[in-house]
């Protein structure tokens, strides 16, 4: 696609409950990174995708967060038995790092923002 | 550790001046350096992005420049607009062009009328 893609846009859950978030990449990209950005804070790096590469998960706040990313394209973020503190927006990049337009640029998403009651 | 620092953590001028954003980093072996713009409840937009190999990119009324052997970037905003009022982020990616991005903190700019 042109842009990357993130949905939910919005996703209100209850205490307790899984959720997936989905992104869609820009075609052709072969890094893939999910954020988290809570009120009024930073960017918190969760995990990143590079090709057939191991993901790196150094990032994932705990065993309730995991991704996967299928096929080398879309990715799915997953979080088992949601806790309040889990609120916030969750953005997802992609860039292209081979060849001669890797330059490494990151590409965001427009987020997918967990409100969990 | 790298650790990315962005002062002020905000800013407010009026329609017209001139501006510099800083983005300071305590490791210098960094493989690129990217300015995002953030707008409430939306995602990042790249503005420019410098390679380590680099010394400024331009675009538009934008200039952003790195001096690596000191750990400092500038983002140069000229003849800001209202429109330009958002938060910009500055983020370093480590020394090969896989990883992550570390990001700073943020300076929210507000341009007035």
């Amino acid at each position: 696609g042109a842009g990357v893609s993130q949905s939910p846009s919005n996703k209100v859950t209850e205490k307790g409950k899984d959720v997936e978030l989905r992104c869609d990449p820009i075609s052709g990209h072969t890094a893939l990174y999910w954020y988290r950005q809570s009120l009024g804070q930073g960017l918190e790096f969760l995990i990143y995708f590079q090709g057939n590469s191991a993901p790196d998960k150094s990032g994932l706040p705990s065993d309730r967060f995991s991704a996967e990313r299928t096929g080398g394209s879309v990715s799915t973020l997953t979080i088992q038995r949601t806790q309040q503190e889990d609120s916030a927006v969750y953005l997802c990049a992609s860039s292209s790092t081979t060849g001669r337009l890797g330059t490494g640029e990151l590409f965001f998403g427009e987020g997918s923002r967990l409100t969990v009651l | 550790k790298q650790e990315v620092t962005q002062i002020p953590a905000a800013l407010s001028v009026p329609e017209g001046e001139n501006l510099v954003l800083n983005c300071s980093f305590t490791d210098s072996a960094i493989y690129n350096l990217q300015w995002f713009r953030q707008d409430p409840g939306k995602g990042l937009t790249s503005l420019l992005l410098i390679q380590s190999s680099q010394r400024e990119q331009t675009s538009g009324r934008l200039n952003a420049s790195l001096d690596k052997s000191s750990g400092r970037s500038t983002l140069y905003i000229a003849a800001s607009q209202p429109g330009d009022s958002a938060t910009y982020l500055c983020a370093v990616k480590g020394s090969s062009n896989t990883g992550k991005l570390i990001f700073g903190q943020g300076t929210t700019l507000q341009v007035k009328p």
